[in-house]
């Protein structure tokens, strides 16, 4: 159980394009979803966390116009990288909590999503 | 301070020994402590949950909590080569926070 599926695992989009990012619960009603970016050797980031029907609540220094994030559902997240630059190239990787049949306070993480801005 | 630190490492250990990782945190009211494995170019996986002072031992997989000391560790018996890969300490207070890393290399 607690499996998080991430779509695309990979994507190459070209510079001023807007990429969108899926992240799905599959086996648990997610309440909450949490969006983060990994540079190369380094640590986790957290971008936002969302709650099911809730604007998402952004991190100091994430532009929340740049990064939108819609939890529509309690399976399903998104995040649409809009006008994207090279520098946004990175490892983002959503993580869900929620009715796992566990711990409330676990965090499943999705497989991660490889962007690459050319 | 840092909420949550980890030694950055990396650790070394000859495949067979005992791997110990550590972390603190700085918030006191803490309840939920989580190690989660990460290798290059994944996302990461959560390996152990403690909620309460003690020992929880999983597998080969034993992790300590102290409040008191505001202190939680995995140790890794029996090390194999494919553990080798960065451990992450989370603490829950409202929400996770991650320490850095702890990289582990265990050699053949």
């Amino acid at each position: 159980g607690a499996v998080v599926s991430q779509h695309p695992s990979r994507v190459i989009c070209k510079s001023g394009t807007s990429v969108k990012i899926e992240c799905r619960s599959l086996d648990f009603q997610a309440t909450t979803m949490f969006w983060y970016r990994q540079f190369p050797k380094q640590s986790l980031m957290l971008m936002a966390t969302s709650n099911e029907g809730s604007k998402a609540t952004y991190e100091q220094g994430v532009e929340k116009d740049k990064f939108l994030i819609n939890h529509a559902s309690l399976t399903l997240s998104t995040l649409t990288v809009t006008s994207a630059h090279p520098e946004d190239s990175s490892f983002y990787i959503c993580s869900a909590r929620g009715t796992s049949g566990r711990s409330p306070y676990e965090q499943y993480f999705g497989p991660g999503t490889r962007l690459t801005v050319t | 301070q840092k909420e949550v630190e980890q030694n950055s490492g990396p650790l070394s250990v000859p495949e067979g020994a005992i791997a110990s990782l550590n972390c603190t945190y700085s918030d006191r009211v803490s309840q939920s402590f989580f190690w989660y494995r990460q290798y290059s170019g994944k996302s990461p996986e959560l390996i152990m949950s403690i909620y309460s002072n003690g020992d929880k031992e999983d597998g080969r997989f034993t992790a300590q909590l102290n409040k008191a000391s505001q202190y939680v560790s995995l140790l890794i018996r029996d090390s194999q080569p494919s553990d080798s890969a960065t451990y992450l300490c989370a603490v829950n207070v409202n929400d996770m926070r991650f320490g850095a890393g702890t990289r582990l290399t265990v050699k053949p």
